[in-house]
């Protein structure tokens, strides 16, 4: 089956710097990439994601890029602000036709930006 | 607050309690899911439905039995749980079957004592 390993685990970092959390997936069929916000007492709230037919993908502050090759998919936050703290989930999923329903996340990033 | 409502947001229970967590979609999706949210683990996906079919089921302990009335309500029935069954218990939605951008609802909060 899918792992996703997820780097780093707790990320601090100053008001205006910039913010990167890494992924990495084992099934090369994976296709479609999300990335999930979740802040204290809420439910993960999806933020962004990428589909494997391209390479970057952008939402204001916030960015994807994928690496097939590589088998690695990365989120960065620009401009970073006090209210991007939170927990940071990366996920993978095969939308193949068949069990296409199972997302397979890491084990999170708990982002702390600085004011 | 997304369209994925969840009561009751917090629950407390002895291990011999039955008690059950319920789960509303105001999306029109036709998939719902339970997952399990412990503090420094992944997210474990417990159940699928869709089309009130259940479509996975990831080898779950027979205490927890989900239930799926239609395609916009989803409930987990618990029974005789553990201790190591505290945990947030996450509902999500998605849109359809090719479609798996799932949108999580704010969790239930289970302490089993």
């Amino acid at each position: 089956g899918e792992n996703v390993e997820q780097h780093p685990s707790t990320l601090s970092v100053q008001e205006g710097d910039s913010a990167v959390i890494k992924c990495t997936y084992s099934d090369s069929a994976s296709n479609y990439f999300p990335w999930y916000k979740q802040e204290l007492g809420k439910g993960p709230q999806l933020i962004i994601d990428i589909r494997s037919n391209v390479g970057e993908k952008k939402d204001q502050r916030i960015a994807v890029t994928l690496n097939k090759t590589a088998k690695h998919f990365s989120l960065h936050i620009t401009e970073t602000q006090p209210e991007d703290s939170a927990v940071y989930f990366c996920a993978a999923n095969r939308n193949s036709g068949g069990s296409n329903y199972k997302l397979t996340f890491g084990k999170g990033t708990l982002l702390t930006v600085n004011p | 607050e997304t369209g994925v409502t969840q009561t009751p947001r917090h629950l407390v229970m002895g291990m011999t309690n039955k008690k059950s967590l319920k789960c509303e979609q105001h999306l029109g999706h036709n998939a719902m899911y339970w997952y399990k949210q412990s503090a420094k683990k992944p997210l474990e996906l417990m159940f699928v439905y869709s089309l009130e079919e259940r479509v996975e089921n990831n080898s779950v302990p027979s205490r927890f039995s989900p239930e799926c009335p239609n395609s916009s309500h989803l409930f987990l029935h618990l029974h005789t749980l553990q201790p190591e069954d505290s945990a947030l218990y996450l509902c999500a939605s998605s849109p359809a079957r090719l479609n798996n951008e799932q949108f999580f609802g704010p969790g239930t909060r289970l302490t089993v004592l």
